[in-house]
């Protein structure tokens, strides 16, 4: 079992849909969550930070389920400029200091007019 | 501060040859990662460093490839020997961690594309 999975995608939605990605990881030692988001031929960017209780940015909200090991991010009121890879990324922390960053394939999302 | 900067930006080289990597993380960051992506695929973890300090290397870090961060700055990405299944995105990623932050974000270079022909 890869140590963090997402949907496959690609996900195909029209302007203004609201659309979610899933993302499980395997390592119940995992304590840090991230989205990133990466455009064609671009570096990752941090979209968000996932904490416990979930958080909202925007249009965009990210939930932590710590007993299924599962993480989701919804996008509401889709828009153009949304279309890019969404990277789910994990990290274990040992004894209190971050370890590695490990990242899913990645969900695309094209968002069309 | 001018984020993570990856040098060079494109690499060309002939199957054989070595090849190096710069990486100048963000100044005050004292976590730097390495992470190799290929078309198709998430950012696939190849090794990072605490200041000065190698913490762990991935199994996809063969014996050709090596990497330093001699005085906890900068870091360099070698490969010796390169093939054709090397060819790919080389990602640099900074972030400061401490035993009081439990949450520290990465922030990424724009990578060396290499290509080996």
């Amino acid at each position: 079992r890869k140590e963090v999975e997402q949907d496959p995608g690609p996900f195909n939605v029209p302007e203004g849909a609201t659309v979610a990605f899933n993302c499980t990881y395997s390592n119940s030692a995992s304590q840090s969550f991230f989205w990133y988001r990466q455009d064609c031929r671009k570096e990752p960017k941090l979209l968000m930070s996932v904490y416990s209780s979930g958080n909202e940015d925007g249009r965009f909200t990210a939930q932590l389920n710590r007993a299924s090991q599962y993480i989701s991010l919804l996008i509401r009121d889709s828009k153009l400029s949304d279309s890019a890879t969404y990277l789910c990324v994990v990290n274990i922390n040992y004894g209190g200091s971050q370890g590695n960053l490990i990242f899913g394939k990645g969900t695309k999302l094209s968002v069309k007019p | 501060d001018t984020g993570v900067s990856q040098n060079p930006r494109h690499k060309i080289t002939k199957r054989g040859q070595n090849v190096t990597f710069r990486c100048d993380p963000i100044s005050e960051h004292n976590r730097l990662y390495w992470y190799r992506q290929t078309l198709g695929q998430g950012p696939e973890f190849l090794t990072y460093f605490q200041n000065e300090a190698q913490l762990e290397k991935s199994r996809l870090l063969s014996d050709r490839f090596s990497a330093e961060r001699p005085k906890g700055s900068f870091s360099t990405l070698e490969i010796q020997r390169t093939e054709q299944g090397d060819s790919a995105m080389y990602l640099c990623a900074s972030s400061f961690t401490s035993s009081n932050i439990m949450r520290a974000e990465a922030f990424f270079g724009q990578g060396t594309r290499l290509t080996v022909v």
